[in-house]
């Protein structure tokens, strides 16, 4: 079964400095992969997305990802955080012939300090 | 503005109540998802409509049965739930159930079962 791994259930930053956010997939295949993010009291809103067409993807935000198949990671960068960035971070995984069953991480929960 | 709309936001009900969540959305998706998020915690997959026909049920108990009317619309009805059911409930929907279409998440209907 498609997984995805997220370090670090809190990571703080500076406002201003790099985000950084990892998810590691466990497939067999390259997956199609995402990040969501949710602000408080709100559903999920999509990032990025990976399905195969480039490794580096941007997203909204200014927020990207690479897809390192070698590292099976596809993590999410933000060259500078701005307080709106405080939320929680969700990757998913599909199975690229398995419908649309999306298996979220544990989530990553980013606080950015003045 | 989320383009899933979802009612009521907030939900109290007894054990021995039948009460129902409703998902709308207008942009001609023709998949459409409920999914259960504990506080702090990923979301869960339950149902998956596609093209109006239930296509996935992820061992959902009972007590949740989806219906979906239309290509619209989704509704969730509750019917004898337990106190370990309060969450948030989402919706979703994406443009088909293949995985290029990412999903659009509703605000969800924050449940508490007394």
């Amino acid at each position: 079964a498609q997984s995805v791994t997220q370090l670090g259930s809190h990571v703080s930053v500076s406002e201003g400095a790099l985000v950084l956010l990892r998810c590691n997939y466990s497939s067999s295949v390259p997956p199609y992969l995402f990040w969501y993010v949710q602000y408080p009291n709100q559903g999920l809103q999509l990032l990025l997305k990976y399905t195969s067409a480039a490794t580096l993807v941007k997203g909204i935000n200014g927020f990207e990802a690479e897809f390192k198949k070698s590292e099976t990671s596809f993590h999410l960068t933000k060259p500078s955080a701005h307080m709106s960035d405080a939320a929680e971070y969700f990757c998913a995984v599909s199975d690229r012939g398995g419908g649309n069953k999306l298996t979220f991480g544990t989530g990553t929960q980013l606080k950015v300090e003045l | 503005d989320t383009e899933v709309t979802q009612t009521p936001k907030h939900l109290v009900m007894g054990m021995t109540n039948k009460k129902s969540l409703k998902c709308e959305q207008h942009m001609g998706h023709r998949a459409m998802y409920w999914y259960k998020q504990k506080a702090k915690k990923p979301p869960e997959l339950m149902f998956v409509y596609s093209y109006e026909k239930l296509s996935i049920n992820e061992s959902v108990p009972s007590r949740f049965s989806p219906e979906c009317p239309n290509s619209s619309l989704l509704n969730l009805h509750l019917h004898a739930l337990q106190p370990e059911d309060s969450a948030l409930y989402l919706c979703a929907s994406s443009q088909a159930e293949g995985m290029n279409s990412p999903l659009h998440f509703g605000n969800g209907t924050r449940l508490t079962v007394t």
